[in-house]
């Protein structure tokens, strides 16, 4: 089956600093990508909808300035956590939209566990 | 605005059991998905139901859907150890991709 990585698995970072965490499709173009938060003991929370070569549209309540997102490939996505705080700390997965033979289906990264101090 | 909720939220069964998750959505949509979560591991498509009265197997897990009554359901039959996990269902409710989803059931089988 298809195949996202993500990158990094983990992160510890000191309060205040930026962190990158990038989102690649493998084996196939994913035209459309999203960013997910999952706090702990609660369901994944959609950030934002990222498509290829356009600018990212945020979920409602989710700061655009703290989360940039670039979708500069049909492969690869960002999230840059900016000037992060201990609030930040959370669980964040991406998905790539994969359409094959008219079937459309969703795949995901194996998330990346943020810790700011 | 879409609410998705799923029950039980904790499940804790033995082996050999069936049991049945529900999962319940507020508005229309023909588009369901069953994820299933590893412990720090990534999401794992399990179902796809794109109408109503869809019904999908793979080994002991059975999904169906039926939209009149906006529910989904997850059926485990004689439960494996190997089953334990968190389950998710989403819904689409656009046809976008953009997912609401279940809080989820933490799934544990008792040898």
């Amino acid at each position: 089956g298809a195949v996202v990585s993500q990158h990094p698995s983990r992160v510890i970072c000191k309060s205040g600093t930026s962190v990158k965490i990038e989102c690649r499709s493998l084996d196939f173009q994913a035209t459309t990508m999203f960013w997910y938060r999952q706090f702990p003991k609660q369901s994944l929370m959609l950030m934002a909808t990222s498509n290829e070569g356009s600018k990212a549209t945020y979920e409602q309540g989710v700061e655009k300035d703290k989360f940039l997102i670039n979708h500069a490939s049909l492969t690869l996505s960002t999230l840059t956590v900016t000037s992060a705080h201990p609030e930040d700390s959370s669980f964040y997965i991406c998905s790539a939209s994969q359409i094959r033979g008219g079937n459309e289906k969703l795949f995901f990264g194996s998330g990346t566990q943020l810790s700011v101090l | 605005e879409l609410k998705v909720e799923q029950n039980p939220l904790f499940l804790s069964m033995q082996e050999g059991k069936n049991y049945t998750i529900y999962c319940n959505y507020s508005t229309t949509s023909d588009r369901l998905y069953w994820y299933r979560q590893d412990p720090g591991k990534s999401l794992e498509s399990l179902f796809v139901l794109l109408s109503n009265g869809a019904v999908k197997q793979e080994g002991r897990l059975m999904a169906s859907l039926d939209t009149k009554a906006r529910l989904s359901t997850l059926h485990i039959t004689a439960a494996v150890h190997d089953l334990s996990a968190t389950y998710f269902c989403a819904v689409d409710e656009d046809s976008n991709y953009q997912l609401i989803w279940g809080a989820g059931t933490k799934l544990i089988i008792k040898p």
